[in-house]
């Protein structure tokens, strides 16, 4: 299986200011038709997880601009360019490039200062 | 709007059954691939399952195969998860999540609200 390591598990931002969480799969995440099979999913509290990026760096339909994603291969990383009080929620990256099965990364809990 | 309702979860003794259900509205559900998702107690989330647009093809999670049967009534644009011989361990919310595509691709797009499911004696 796939392993995807996350990095910080947590971490707390003054709002205005940017938040960057790393994920490292341990294999290769470009399938052979070009395509990098890494995702971004946010659980706000009390809520179902939400779409947040696809194919590592491509928002989903209605996500703010402030969200962005990079990186190819093994090693991706989510960035917020200014944290505001509704990003808080724990973020996690996904692999799908292998099925079965599907992996998520341990998660990464934001706060708000 | 896509909504999934999920259902049918609840407290039930080890080595007991349980058919989870995911009714489906505001889109074709006979279009796209659907997923069930779990997430533990205070942990992170775990896929378990999916399954194609026409039912032909299904995927299981490891922990899960062979105890765990996933289908789907695209007449009823119903998902189920039929659980058997449930561990412990199986304790966790279980999410729905629809595909964006006709096979299963991790696009999981919309999600449904979770259903609890409690293993306990």
């Amino acid at each position: 299986d796939i392993v995807m390591t996350q990095t910080p598990l947590s971490l707390s931002v003054t709002p205005g200011q940017p938040a960057s969480i790393s994920c490292k799969s341990s294999q290769s995440l470009l399938h052979s038709d070009g395509k990098t099979y890494l995702f971004w999913y946010l659980q706000r509290p009390g809520q179902p997880p939400q779409l947040l990026i696809y194919e590592v760096s491509n928002r989903f339909s209605g996500v703010p601009d402030r969200f962005s994603g990079s990186g190819s291969g093994t090693d991706f990383t989510l960035k917020i360019s200014r944290v505001e009080a509704e990003d808080v929620g724990v973020y996690y990256c996904m692999q799908s490039i292998q099925l079965p099965p599907y992996t998520f990364g341990q998660g990464t809990k934001l706060e708000i200062k | 709007e896509v909504q999934l309702l999920g259902s049918g979860g609840g407290l039930v003794q080890p080595g007991g059954s349980l058919r989870l259900s995911c009714a489906a509205s505001g889109f074709t559900f006979s279009g796209y691939a659907m997923n069930w998702v779990r997430q533990a107690p205070g942990k992170g989330l775990e896929w378990v399952s999916s399954i194609s647009a026409s039912g032909g093809t299904t995927y299981y999670a490891d922990s899960v195969k062979g105890r765990f049967t996933i289908a789907r009534d695209n007449s009823e644009k119903t998902l189920y998860l039929q659980m058997r011989s449930l561990r412990v361990e199986d304790t966790a919310v279980y999410f729905c999540a629809k595909d964006l595509r006709v096979v299963s691709s991790g696009y999981f797009d919309s999600w449904g609200q979770g259903t609890l499911v409690t293993v306990s004696s």
